[in-house]
């Protein structure tokens, strides 16, 4: 089966753009996630979906940051605007309750410089 | 709040030997508990899963251990070899489907 896809694999941006990122998750898999990885720590869950609904996101910068999963299948991720502090990888991840034990399938990740 | 530490945060080793990676979590209250390795530019790749009511899991020369009470958990690689560098990343989930990673163990296998 195809793994999870994300693009763009990298962006450069000034701070105070804005981005998006999109993540098409493994088929069938009705719970997506996205997470920020800093450099050099592990990944923080931003928000999690579940069909395309929302179950968590609270540890999201709401201020800034945006998430949507529309028709519970591809989703985007929208950071407007950037700050210095925004540069990380961000991982895209699925699951499905059907598999084992929930486990969580990660795509290859963004990775955002903002200068 | 449930937190993750991992020990050693780097280590090198010659090529051929047997280590041993550390993880532990603060809540013992954990659903599950996965181990995945990053390689350097790249997504993370899940190696083993352990449900909360086992003691461990093995892959080839990947073997994880859980101990619960203790609130650890340890992976062991057997024969290392270059091709095993990479960072390896210790996540427990709890009850929800949140999971918290640890910091990571960098790992370097030398020729």
């Amino acid at each position: 089966e195809a793994g999870v896809a994300q693009s763009p694999r990298y962006k450069i941006i000034e701070k105070r753009q804005s981005v998006a990122f999109w993540c098409n998750p493994i088929s069938g898999h009705a719970t997506l996630y996205w997470y920020q990885q800093i450099l050099g720590q592990g990944p923080k869950l931003l928000i999690q979906f579940q069909n395309n609904g929302v179950v968590d996101d609270s540890q999201l910068p709401k201020d800034r940051f945006s998430a949507e999963r529309l028709k519970g299948v591809d989703s985007t991720l929208k950071i407007q605007p950037a700050k210095l502090e925004d540069s990380a990888v961000y991982l895209c991840a699925s699951s499905s309750p059907a598999r084992y034990a929930g486990e969580q399938y990660f795509g290859p990740g963004t990775r955002l410089t903002v200068t | 709040k449930q937190e993750v530490t991992q020990i050693p945060a780097a280590l090198s080793v010659p090529e051929g030997e047997n280590l041993v990676l550390n993880c532990s979590f603060t809540d013992s209250a954990i659903y599950n508990l996965q181990w995945f390795r990053q390689d350097p530019g790249k997504g993370l790749t899940s190696l083993l899963l352990i449900q909360s009511s086992q003691r461990e899991q093995t892959s080839g020369r990947l073997n994880a251990s859980l101990d619960k009470s203790s609130g650890r958990s340890t992976l062991y690689i057997a024969a290392s070899q270059p091709g095993d560098s990479a960072t390896y990343l210790c996540a427990v989930r709890p009850g929800g489907s949140r999971l918290t990673f640890g910091e990571g163990t960098q790992l370097t296998v030398n020729p």
